[in-house]
C-alpha cells in the first residue's frame, strides 16, 4: 500500500497474474479519486478515476474500488503484463478548484 | 487526446541562474499546475493558475514564480536557481468542468 518514505513500497507480480494496489486517503470529504501510472522518466499518465458516489468503476483491464467507510482505495489490474511495470499512485481531490493530494506511490514490478 | 508539452526534458543550470520552464497545453484548459517530484516526497504543488493572468500559491511556492499570459501557456520561473531546486518538474492542465489533471512528460532540472 501507499506510504511516505524514502523507499517506495514494491509489489512484485508474475506476468499474467492480477495486481492489487492499495491506497489509504485522508479526507472523508474528498469526492473524487484518481489513479495515475508513471513509467520511468515520464510524466504521470491517467488510468482511471472514481467519484465518491460510486463503489466501483471498471476500465480496460483495470478496476478501482472505493471503500468510504475505511477511507481506502484500490486499483486492480487484470492479467498483468510487462508494460504494466511502473509506479502507481492515487490522488484525492482536496478542493473545489481541483487541488489533488497525491500518495507517495507503489512500484509495480512484473516478473516473467 | 489531451496534449501537455514541456519545453525541455533535461536541463542543467548553475546556481544563481534564472531558469524558465515552459508548459503548453492544446485543450483550451482553464487550469494549469506546476509540481515538483522528489523521491520519498511525491508530487508537491508549487503554483497553479485558474485562468489567464491568475495565479495562486501552492504548498511550496518559495523560490518560484509563475506567468500565465496566454491560456495555453504556463511558465515556471526560478529567479535564482539553487541546488535544492534540483528536481523533476511536472506541469499539468485541467478543464474547470472536470477533475482530471493531465500531465506533461516532465523536465528534469539539475542545478550545479
Amino acid at each position: 500500500g501507499e506510504s511516505v518514505g524514502l523507499h517506495l513500497p514494491t509489489l512484485s507480480v508474475q506476468e499474467g497474474d492480477n495486481s492489487i494496489i492499495n491506497c489509504a486517503y485522508s479526507n472523508s470529504a474528498s469526492d473524487y479519486f484518481i489513479w495515475y501510472k508513471q513509467e520511468s522518466g515520464k510524466g504521470p499518465q491517467f488510468i482511471i478515476d472514481i467519484r465518491s458516489n460510486m463503489d466501483k468503476r471498471q476500465g480496460q483491464r483495470v478496476t478501482v474500488l472505493l471503500n468510504k467507510t475505511v477511507k481506502h482505495l484500490s486499483l486492480q489490474i487484470a492479467a498483468t503484463q510487462p508494460g504494466d511495470s511502473a509506479v502507481y499512485f492515487c490522488a484525492e481531490n482536496k478542493a473545489s478548484w481541483g487541488k489533488l493530494q497525491f500518495g507517495a506511490g507503489t512500484q509495480v514490478v512484473v516478473t516473467p | 487526446d489531451v496534449k501537455v508539452t514541456q519545453s525541455s526534458r533535461y536541463l542543467v543550470k548553475r546556481t544563481g541562474e534564472k531558469v524558465f520552464l515552459e508548459c503548453v497545453q492544446d485543450m483550451d484548459h482553464e487550469n494549469m499546475f506546476w509540481y515538483r517530484q522528489d523521491p520519498g516526497l511525491g508530487l508537491r504543488l508549487i503554483y497553479f493558475s485558474y485562468d489567464v493572468k491568475m495565479k495562486e500559491k501552492g504548498d511550496i511556492p518559495e523560490g518560484y514564480s509563475v506567468s500565465r499570459e496566454k491560456k495555453e501557456r504556463f511558465s515556471l520561473i526560478l529567479e535564482s536557481a539553487s541546488t535544492n531546486q534540483t528536481s523533476m518538474y511536472l506541469c499539468a492542465s485541467r478543464s474547470s468542468r472536470v477533475d482530471t489533471q493531465y500531465f506533461g512528460p516532465g523536465t528534469r532540472l539539475t542545478v550545479l
